[in-house]
């Protein structure tokens, strides 16, 4: 069954502390993966996306096969991090449809 | 910035009522999908649709839902009639691809349904 796993809920953290919001996955296959993120008040957007290998806005995630995990992870915590963040997969192909985790809501606190 | 539109914003019905929600993609995207997000979770798809062409409608409850989009651009979902556990989030995304082949999908804000 293709599923996305993200454990917390909520993960609160003072500004300046490391981050990591935790995603594991279940596919049959080469699953393309990405994090999206809800600011308040804002529409869903793009974060970053795991075959470009990027770091946006200091964020970065790792695909561990091994593991079928793609955790998120920043350094530095800052308050405009202060989101709600899904990870979600898609297969390749004409069905391209998004399969998203629930969601965990990022507090940074000052 | 070219953005997803979606109306109504709001939407409040009592159930057994017909709702009727639109879409208009980003100008040129071919594919458009249809997601619902209950309270605490992820979005889930309903219909995707390359032009005007149902690709995947797996997961809509063809019952009582119902997706069109004639001509290729914009879209409307239908829900008659509505019940209780309808109420929802009913986000529309649409995707381009560019020069890499990468393909991104843009949400629009989204539409509240309270079924009462």
């Amino acid at each position: 069954a293709q599923r996305v796993t993200q454990p917390e809920k909520l993960l609160s953290v003072f500004k300046g502390a490391p981050v990591e919001l935790k995603c594991n996955y279940s596919y049959s296959g080469s699953p393309e993966l990405f994090w999206y993120v809800q600011y308040s008040r804002q529409r869903l957007q793009l974060l970053l996306r795991h075959i470009s290998r990027e770091s946006i806005k200091g964020f970065t995630a790792d695909l561990n096969k091994g593991e079928t995990s793609f955790h998120l992870k920043k350094p530095f915590a800052q308050e405009e991090d202060s989101a709600m963040y899904y990870c979600a997969l898609s297969g390749y192909g004409a069905t391209n449809k998004l399969i998203f985790g629930t969601g965990t809501l990022l507090a940074v606190q000052p | 910035e070219a953005e997803v539109a979606q109306s109504p914003r709001y939407k409040i019905t009592e159930k057994s009522q017909a709702v009727a929600f639109w879409c208009d993609p980003i100008s040129g995207h071919a594919t458009l999908y249809w997601y619902r997000q209950i309270l605490g979770q992820g979005p889930e798809l309903l219909v995707q649709f390359q032009d005007e062409s149902v690709v995947d409608d797996s997961q809509l409850p063809k019952d009582r839902f119902s997706a069109e989009r004639l001509k290729g651009v914009d879209s409307t979902l239908k829900i008659q009639p509505a019940e209780l556990g309808d109420s929802a989030m009913y986000l529309c995304a649409s995707t381009n691809t560019d020069a890499r082949g990468k393909k991104t999908q843009y949400f629009g804000p989204g539409t509240r349904l309270l079924v009462l």
